[in-house]
């Protein structure tokens, strides 16, 4: 069965730092790029950031210079660096698989398989 | 980047179809045919719809269709059932090699 399982998330003070974590299984994971994507409480769902299977990145403005998205091939694990953290950055934090290869320009942009999510807090 | 503007409510009857727009500019929805579609019930992560404007997924009901004219993409549900009350995303490719949604529409099954 193809699953992702994030874990990591939390309660932290605005300023801090957290890592997410999103273990794959049930396909190659090396073949897809990955991404994050957020939804803060009662909003609407907001792309974070993306990697290519061999390890390209983009991310959003909102977070470009405070996230690092990064992934371990030989883990099949998914990486999400987030520091200087911010009241708006609260929400769920999904992983998702996206639908083509591993290139993000051969991906379709389009995400097949999402985690269940993982509740970042970022409150004093 | 802003985000996509979606109606925030659609509403239809069982049996009827129900169409929700997506709009955006050249930079996004009408310069990539990287449309994508997602439904989401309370408290469950996104399912993807509708991808490449107009492609389904396996699985997924040929209820469900999609289509683009210029900067604005739609989604159709016919048949329109129950279980399609929900929250229902676009999304698209953007110029800036970033992925951006719509603010999303929630769907009501009268």
């Amino acid at each position: 069965e193809v699953q992702l399982l994030e874990s990591g998330g939390g309660l932290v003070q605005p300023g801090g730092s957290l890592r997410l974590s999103c273990a794959a299984s049930g396909f190659t994971f090396s073949s897809y790029a990955m991404s994050w994507v957020r939804q803060a409480p009662g909003k609407g769902l907001e792309w974070v950031s993306g990697i290519s299977g061999s390890g390209s990145t983009y991310y959003a403005d909102s977070v470009k210079g405070r996230f690092t998205i990064s992934r371990d091939n030989s883990k099949n694990t998914l990486y999400l660096q987030m520091n200087s953290l911010r009241a708006e950055d609260t929400a769920v934090y999904y992983c998702a698989k996206t639908l083509g290869g591993s290139g993000w320009y051969g991906s379709s942009f389009a995400f097949d398989i999402w985690g269940q999510g993982t509740m970042v807090t970022v409150s004093s | 980047q802003s985000a996509l503007t979606q109606p925030a409510s659609v509403s239809g009857s069982p049996g009827q179809s129900i169409t929700i727009s997506c709009t955006g500019t050249s930079s996004d929805v009408g310069g990539y045919n990287y449309v994508s579609w997602y439904q989401q019930h309370p408290g469950k992560a996104p399912k993807l719809m509708i991808y490449e404007v107009s492609n389904r997924p396996s699985g997924v009901s040929n209820r469900f269709s999609g289509s683009k004219s210029g900067n604005t993409a739609s989604l159709t549900i016919s048949g329109l059932q129950a279980e399609d009350e929900a929250d229902y995303y676009c999304s698209s490719h953007t110029s800036s090699s970033t992925v951006v949604f719509g603010g999303g529409t929630k769907l009501t099954v009268l």
